[in-house]
């Protein structure tokens, strides 16, 4: 099956600075990659995907890249702020055919001090 | 609010007794994704429905089985619980495409087991 992991587990910035979280997927049938935002005991919350036909998407802040002959997707979130902080999880999914369940990475601590 | 209701919020029981979790997906959605979130496994998949049927399996203990009523909610039923089955049970629902969309996460039901 698929497998998917993500690094680094914790990540601190400054307010304003860059953050990078990288992942790389197993399976090359994968083609569907979100992003999820979880704050401290709420629920997973979509911040932004991309599909296998597309190299780079921005939203504001926030972009992601995918490298799909390496397998690896990498979100950025630039102007980082003290509400950014919170635990950041990638994922992958292989399409209606594996009933576009999501296999997620071990997540992302991010802090940003103000 | 993502519009997906799960029922109860918290759950304390006792090591080898029987709890059913329920989820009711956003209205229209045909698929419920069962998820559990333990403190070092992250996010696993466990199941999926779709419009009654089981569509997708994960990493489903035996002692774990759901099922998907013609109204479309869910119920995950954890037996002979142990103490490791302590963790966060999430459902999520999606419209479930021939192109992957977002699934919604509803806020988790947390179960502590003692």
């Amino acid at each position: 099956g698929e497998n998917v992991e993500q690094h680094p587990s914790t990540l601190s910035v400054q307010e304003g600075d860059s953050a990078v979280i990288k992942c790389t997927y197993s399976d090359s049938a994968s083609n569907y990659f979100p992003w999820y935002k979880q704050e401290l005991g709420k629920r997973p919350q979509l911040i932004i995907d991309i599909r296998s036909n597309v190299g780079e998407k921005k939203d504001q802040r926030i972009a992601v890249t995918l490298n799909k002959t390496a397998k690896h997707f990498s979100l950025h979130i630039t102007e980082t702020q003290p509400e950014d902080s919170a635990v950041y999880f990638c994922a992958a999914s292989k399409g209606w055919a594996a009933g576009n369940m999501l296999t997620f990475g071990g997540g992302t601590r991010l802090m940003v001090k103000p | 609010d993502s519009g997906v209701t799960q029922t109860p919020k918290h759950l304390i029981t006792a090591t080898g007794q029987r709890v059913t979790l329920r989820c009711s997906p956003r209205s229209g959605d045909l698929s419920v994704y069962w998820y559990q979130q333990s403190l070092d496994q992250g996010l696993q998949f466990l199941i999926q429905y779709y419009n009654g049927e089981e569509r997708a399996k994960g990493n489903i203990l035996e002692r774990f089985s759901a099922q998907q009523f013609p109204d479309l909610h869910s119920e995950l039923n954890l037996s002979s619980l142990e103490l490791g089955d302590s963790a966060l049970y999430f459902c999520a629902s999606s419209p479930q495409t021939v192109v992957n969309t977002e699934a919604f996460f509803g806020q988790g039901t947390r179960l502590t087991v003692v």
